[in-house]
């Protein structure tokens, strides 16, 4: 079945730093691909998607590829800042219509 | 109304006891989701509908969660005699159509689930 593996955390960066979180995935067929965001005591938030392979997705800052040769979908960001310190889950999107999250990643960027 | 909102947004309970969580969705959102979220941990699929069928009901844990939706619109989350392992956030979300996959997934704020 459809799977999401993500890098683990947590992530400790100071600021101005660069991210990168690793997201593999696992699928049938061609499916949409997001970064989702949960800031402390927030509700998740679309950080950003991609729906076809080589698209790139970019949002506040944050980029991801849609790479199907390597089924990868990698988020960045040149420069981090405090505010940036949240939960970052990768999911997919395919055939059966629901997210697939993965296990998420805790970013911790310290001033 | 402009986003998925979920009510309560917190409840305790004790043990034993059922309960129910509400969800509205976006207005014209045809699909709705119902995830499960607990403390630290990532999100469990539970149960999608589109429309007022559910297609995909394969995440509920057991049979003491059950869930519908009329009108196209809101839905119900029931979980009866409520265990403390129920203890989560309930997150509940919708798109324009279950059809696309490419359409985005809003989420509410979700309802946090104390079982005592």
């Amino acid at each position: 079945g459809n799977s999401v593996t993500q890098m683990e955390g947590p992530v400790t960066l100071s600021e101005e730093a660069f991210l990168t979180i690793n997201c593999t995935y696992t699928a049938t067929g061609y499916p949409s691909l997001f970064w989702y965001v949960q800031y402390p005591g927030e509700g998740l938030q679309l950080l950003l998607k991609a729906t076809k392979a080589d698209d790139k997705g970019s949002n506040k800052g944050f980029e991801a590829t849609y790479r199907k040769e390597t089924t990868s979908f990698h988020l960045e960001k040149g420069s981090v800042q405090v505010s940036d310190s949240a939960v970052y889950f990768c999911a997919l999107r395919g055939a059966t219509n629901k997210l697939i999250f993965g296990t998420g990643t805790l970013l911790a960027v310290q001033p | 109304g402009a986003g998925v909102s979920q009510s309560p947004s917190n409840k305790v309970t004790e043990k034993g006891k059922d309960v129910e969580l509400r969800c509205d969705p976006i207005s014209g959102h045809t699909a709705l989701y119902w995830y499960r979220q607990r403390l630290g941990q990532g999100l469990e699929f539970l149960i999608y509908f589109q429309g007022n069928s559910a297609p995909d009901k394969s995440g509920l844990p057991s049979d003491r969660f059950s869930a519908e939706r009329t009108g196209e619109s809101v839905s119900t989350l029931t979980i009866q005699r409520t265990q403390q392992e129920d203890s989560a956030v309930y997150l509940c979300a919708s798109s324009l159509t279950g059809g696309n996959a490419g359409n985005t997934i809003y989420f509410g704020e979700g309802s946090w689930l104390t079982v005592v």
